[in-house]
């Protein structure tokens, strides 16, 4: 069981550069979401996911894109990187029955530089 | 603007000492808080929780304060051990589980041995 799984673990990019960024867990959890955390403004909420298929956007979504075509997966996808996306990417995942926030689970982050 | 504010960036405590750290939420409709440790490296970890409808929850050395009135809560660690040093945020929820959480800026928590 190796819960969330991020990869890669740092990666640098050049602005206009396009790359995605992926997320996988073997929990069967229904829920998952991507988070941007940057200095002094903790975690932000990008993309969510309760299910293959549904997707929706958190409070920072623009310039990202992601789909769930399985339980499992969970890309995140820079369409034109910019600087202001150099940032620390955690993927998450819970169940979406009840009072399941106990049991989110976070993958260990991306560190994203884009030059 | 954000809605769950920890305002102290850093806090240290000399070990064996009580470590509180305080949180402050401006929508009132927040009904579960939760505050998360995360070392660094790694991705944030669930440490405790509290429902509106409780005051207190207590779990070994942490136990979570909520003031609903104050739209306040707290964190107290008794005692701190080097072990705990770690950035600790804190979070909040509306609603069902499909909400998302909304986190603040964090608390690194440093304790001297």
């Amino acid at each position: 069981n190796a819960g969330v799984t991020q990869t890669p673990k740092f990666q640098v990019l050049k602005t206009g550069q396009s790359m995605t960024l992926q997320c996988a867990q073997d929990m069967n959890h229904e829920y998952m979401s991507w988070y941007r955390q940057d200095p002094g403004m903790g975690l932000r909420l990008i993309h969510y996911s309760v299910g293959a298929g549904i997707t929706d956007q958190g409070e920072v979504p623009n310039g990202y894109n992601v789909s769930r075509s399985t339980t499992e997966d969970f890309p995140l996808r820079l369409l034109s990187a910019a600087p202001s996306q150099t940032s620390v990417y955690f993927c998450a995942s819970r169940r979406t029955g009840g009072r399941s926030y106990n049991e989110q689970f976070f993958g260990p982050g991306t560190r994203l530089t884009v030059l | 603007d954000q809605q769950v504010k920890q305002n102290s960036p850093s806090l240290s405590v000399q070990e064996g000492r009580i470590s509180i750290l305080n949180c402050d939420y401006t929508n009132s409709m927040f009904d579960y808080f939760l505050w998360y440790k995360k070392y660094p490296a790694e991705g944030p970890t669930f440490l405790i929780s509290i429902s509106s409808i409780k005051d207190k929850n207590e779990d070994g050395r942490f136990t979570v304060f909520l003031n609903k009135s104050a739209k306040h809560l707290s964190l107290h660690i008794v005692p701190s051990q080097p072990g705990d040093s770690a950035v600790y945020f804190c979070a909040a929820s509306e609603g069902t589980g499909r909400r998302a959480l909304t986190f603040g800026s964090g608390t690194r928590l440093q304790v001297q041995p």
